[in-house]
């Protein structure tokens, strides 16, 4: 079946920019989380729903990124007055139903390169 | 506040080489810890998921053991191929933290020469 897509792939902005990321979970996920990954670096959590609502957000680096899944399926996530800082690849990953005995594994997406200019 | 470290960053070795990657974690506090590979330009891929009451798992030519007492776990793969090139992240999802945050490792890059 399909695995996660993220759309765009690739995004080049200029710094103080908006930008939209989406994510489609695989159909019937109902956990969804998104990391950053910056060059040679490991991903970084970033946010993580559960349904239509923010489990956690406490990866968000600040008030300038935020992230909606209006009907618990895609989602999008949310960046404003971009910084050059910004620049990474934006992973989304989806997980069937996550349960307290960290039995489930997360399907990643392509990922979103994201450069500001 | 739970660290990960993969060592070597890099490695290449020949073709048919068995070869092992090491992973260790500051806080053994983990429910599992879960073996990643990426190939440039791609998301990752899990290959193995071992949770915290379980010691190995395998899958074809992939062996990942853990140590959680020692914070240690360590990825072996047999008989490698050109095809195994990519680089490999280890990661851990915490007790306490929420479901499905998990903390990586900076990756080992593998180079299989033919």
């Amino acid at each position: 079946g399909a695995g996660v897509s993220q759309t765009p792939s690739n995004k080049v902005t200029e710094k103080g920019k908006y930008v939209e990321l989406r994510c489609d979970p695989i159909s019937g996920h109902t956990a969804l989380y998104w990391y950053r990954q910056s060059l040679g670096q490991g991903p970084e959590f970033l946010i993580y729903f559960q349904g239509t609502g923010a489990a956690d957000d406490s990866g968000l680096p600040n008030d300038r990124f935020f992230a909606v899944r209006p009907e618990g399926s895609v989602s999008t996530l949310k960046i404003q007055r971009t910084e050059r800082g910004d620049s990474a690849v934006y992973l989304c990953a989806s997980s069937l139903n996550p349960t307290s005995g960290g039995e489930e594994t997360q399907y990643f997406g392509p990922g979103t390169r994201l450069l500001v200019l | 506040k739970q660290e990960v470290t993969q060592i070597p960053a890099a490695l290449s070795v020949p073709e048919g080489e068995n070869l092992v990657l090491n992973c260790s974690f500051t806080d053994s506090a983990i429910y599992n810890l879960q073996w990643f590979r990426q190939d440039p330009g791609k998301g990752l891929t899990s290959l193995l998921l071992i949770q915290s009451s379980q010691r190995e798992q395998t899958s074809g030519r992939l062996n990942a053991s853990l140590d959680k007492s020692s914070g240690r776990s360590t990825l072996y793969i047999a008989a490698s191929q050109p095809g195994d090139s990519a680089t490999y992240l280890c990661a851990v999802e915490n007790y306490g933290g929420s479901q499905g945050n998990l903390i990586f490792g900076k990756g080992t890059k593998l180079s299989v020469k033919p």
